[in-house]
């Protein structure tokens, strides 16, 4: 079975703080991507990366970051924390080869708020 | 501009009966369809896909719809279980574009009363 873990399940922080989101998948995984869940809004992406060290800009990067140095690792980046961040962050990864899936497997998510 | 919208917020049906969930799109090149779903506390769980060379897809109680003309796709649930009671993301995706990316509703939360 596919396991996305991420680091933290709840996470408070206090505007202006860098914060630090990581997700770690063992299934060797080309692709992974960083979603936001708003009620209302439904799963927002925002970075995505389709191998180490590359990275392409989803739908709302502003004020986030990404780093991915191993294929296994996609790190997610808040340069300085806003309220308006206070969200569930969701990962996911998933692989070209699957057939005709393009599947996503995601991790538990992390429920982040900003004071 | 919201290119897969899933108009309906919340539904209520009961334990046993049949549970529509509708899903539109705006862009035709969309070439497959997927739904998922998610539980409070845990992260999305693939359900069920549909290829726009189909227009039906059927996994044991779940069955998914796609009407290409209407840019329009249903899944339906028969019979509910009070365990389907979730939120259900439609997602669409361009098969031929190779990103991986998929592009997500604003979900429909189902509840199924027993």
């Amino acid at each position: 079975d596919v396991k996305v873990t991420q680091s933290s399940r709840y996470l408070v922080k206090r505007t202006g703080e860098k914060v630090f989101l990581e997700c770690v998948q063992d299934m060797d995984h080309e692709n992974m991507f960083w979603y936001r869940q708003d009620p209302g809004l439904g799963l927002r992406l925002i970075y995505f990366s389709y191998d180490v060290k590359m990275k392409e800009k989803g739908d709302i990067p502003e004020g986030y970051s990404v780093s991915r140095e191993k294929k296994e690792r996609f790190s997610l980046i808040l340069e300085s924390a806003s309220t308006n961040q206070t969200s569930m962050y969701l990962c996911a990864s998933s692989s070209p080869g699957q057939k005709l899936t393009d599947t996503q497997y995601f991790g538990p998510g992390t429920r982040l708020t900003v004071l | 501009d919201q290119q897969v919208k899933q108009n309906s917020p919340s539904l209520s049906v009961q334990e046993g009966r049949i549970s529509i969930l509708n899903c539109d799109y705006t862009n035709s090149m969309f070439d497959y369809f997927l739904w998922y779903k998610k539980y409070p506390a845990e992260g999305p769980t693939f359900l069920i896909s549909i290829s726009s060379i189909k227009d039906k897809n059927e996994d044991g109680r779940f069955t998914v719809f796609l009407n290409k003309s209407a840019k329009h796709l249903s899944l339906h649930i028969v019979p509910s279980q009070p365990g389907d009671s979730a939120v259900y993301f439609c997602a669409a995706t361009l098969l031929s574009g190779n990103t991986g990316k998929l592009i997500f509703g604003q979900g429909t939360t189902l509840q199924v009363k027993p």
